[in-house]
């Protein structure tokens, strides 16, 4: 039973446009979110997180968006750049719990 | 600084046999945790040590599978009679305090293989 889901395994995006990667969840319980991407040979590197007291989190192209009564993440990338290329992974947690991850994303952004 | 380090970053061994993966966490981090990623799929939980004592291994598939961390800063897990689904890339990371969802920090992994 996956409580944390990433539908698309794959994403491919122009360079310079908008990357809009998806999460979804089903423990309620959860109340912190993060995004960690991942390079090949690579251990994944913390991104961006957010409480679940906020819905918006901002941090230079990367920002992350929260809708609890719809148990859905997303991280949008602005504008774009090849080295964003990578596995993305949206991970929860709540209080008790560990991390737990999604299974990725992996996103392409062509030159 | 130096980041989390584990060694080696790939084994490979024959069914049956033991092996052991070290952790060296990031200097002054409290929190240690050991993670599995299979192909295709996301890092998956096995055990968390705040300090020296494991304050959670209910992600440990079974018996086969044990970690220590005696001085509190350097981790070994360790599986016995390794099984060919036993497989897989293994995380080890680290946080500050240990604060519940202080972001993890984590190596590139140890890629285990059984023949």
């Amino acid at each position: 039973d996956q409580q944390v889901k990433q539908n698309s395994p794959s994403l491919s995006v122009q360079e310079g446009r908008i990357s809009i990667l998806n999460c979804d969840y089903t423990n309620s319980m959860f109340d912190y979110f993060l995004w960690y991407k991942k390079y090949p040979a690579e251990g994944p590197t913390f991104l961006i997180s957010i409480s679940s007291i906020k819905d918006k989190n901002e941090d230079g192209r990367f920002t992350v968006f929260l809708n609890k009564s719809a148990k859905h993440l997303s991280l949008h990338i602005v504008p774009s750049q090849p080295g964003d290329s990578a596995v993305y992974f949206c991970a929860a947690i709540f209080y008790g719990q560990n991390f737990v991850f999604g299974p990725g994303t992996r996103l392409s952004v062509l030159p | 600084g130096a980041g989390v380090s584990q060694t080696p970053s790939n084994k490979v061994t024959e069914k049956g046999k033991y092996v052991e993966l070290r952790c060296d966490p990031i200097s002054g981090h409290t929190a240690l945790y050991w993670y599995r990623q299979s192909l295709g799929q996301g890092p998956e939980f096995l055990i968390y040590f705040q300090g020296t004592g494991a304050a959670d291994d209910s992600g440990l598939p079974n018996d086969r599978f044990f970690a220590v961390r005696p001085e509190g800063s350097v981790s070994t897990l360790k599986i016995q009679r390794t099984e060919r689904g036993d497989s897989a890339v293994y995380l080890c990371a680290s946080s500050s305090d240990g604060s519940y969802n202080s972001p993890l920090h984590f190596g590139n992994g140890t890629r285990l293989t059984v023949t």
